[in-house]
């Protein structure tokens, strides 16, 4: 079944370690993006990109980086974790139709705790 | 700057009675707005999207309204049920940088 698969599921690590947060879709999708989002609550953009060897800046770059070298992956790196970066992180992807058809399906996240 | 700000945070509604969510956005340019409901627990599903082209939009109990010339769309559900209860978010697509911008979120309640 076509779906975006996000892991791990739940993860927990010391202050100063560097980590991936793995994400996959087998939709065929070309768009990929990140959201960072505190339960309940408001949806960040992290990074986005439009396709291979794209990536693009969201509000909330600077603390990580992405690389697209595969259609189908887009994996979140946190350089060295911080407490503050302790938060859900969704991945999405859409077909993309350009300004009038954005329609995005979402991972089940990755809930990260930084101690 | 890209902004699209959703009021309000919570609501609060007895069963059947309707419920309405208001957005607002700040790039003119903008034409594309979705609707995604968000479930305790779960991942964000869209729901509802319009475009700029059409001034109203319904699919059964939900409907969508959009007023280009001041910015704002709105999100209305009728006859409200318990399994409306969720955080809904707006967006908008910003054409400049290509991306999607949410907005706040609003806690959903239904109390039967």
């Amino acid at each position: 079944e076509a779906d975006i698969y996000q892991t791990p599921r739940y993860l927990v690590i010391g202050t100063g370690k560097k980590i991936t947060l793995e994400c996959s879709q087998t939709m065929g999708h070309d768009k990929m993006y990140w959201y960072q989002q505190d339960p309940g609550m408001e949806l960040h953009l992290i990074h986005y990109s439009y396709g291979v060897n794209s990536t693009e800046k969201g509000d909330l770059s600077s603390e990580s980086t992405v690389s697209r070298i595969r259609t189908e992956h887009f994996p979140l790196t946190l350089e060295s974790a911080r407490p503050s970066h302790t938060s859900q992180y969704l991945c999405a992807s859409s077909e993309y139709g350009g300004s009038t058809n954005e329609k995005l399906f979402f991972g089940s996240g990755t809930q990260l705790s930084v101690l | 700057g890209e902004n699209v700000e959703q009021h309000p945070s919570t609501l609060s509604v007895q069963e059947g009675d309707s419920a309405v969510i208001k957005c607002t956005y700040s790039d003119s340019a903008s034409n594309y707005f979705p609707w995604y409901k968000q479930e305790l627990g779960k991942r964000p599903q869209l729901i509802i999207d319009i475009r700029s082209n059409v001034g109203e939009k319904k699919d059964q109990r939900i409907a969508v309204t959009l007023n280009k010339t001041a910015k704002h769309f709105s999100l209305h559900i009728t006859e409200t049920q318990p399994e409306d209860s969720a955080v809904y978010f707006c967006a908008a697509f910003y054409n400049q940088g290509g991306k999607l911008i949410f907005g706040q979120g609003t806690e959903l309640s239904v109390k039967p």
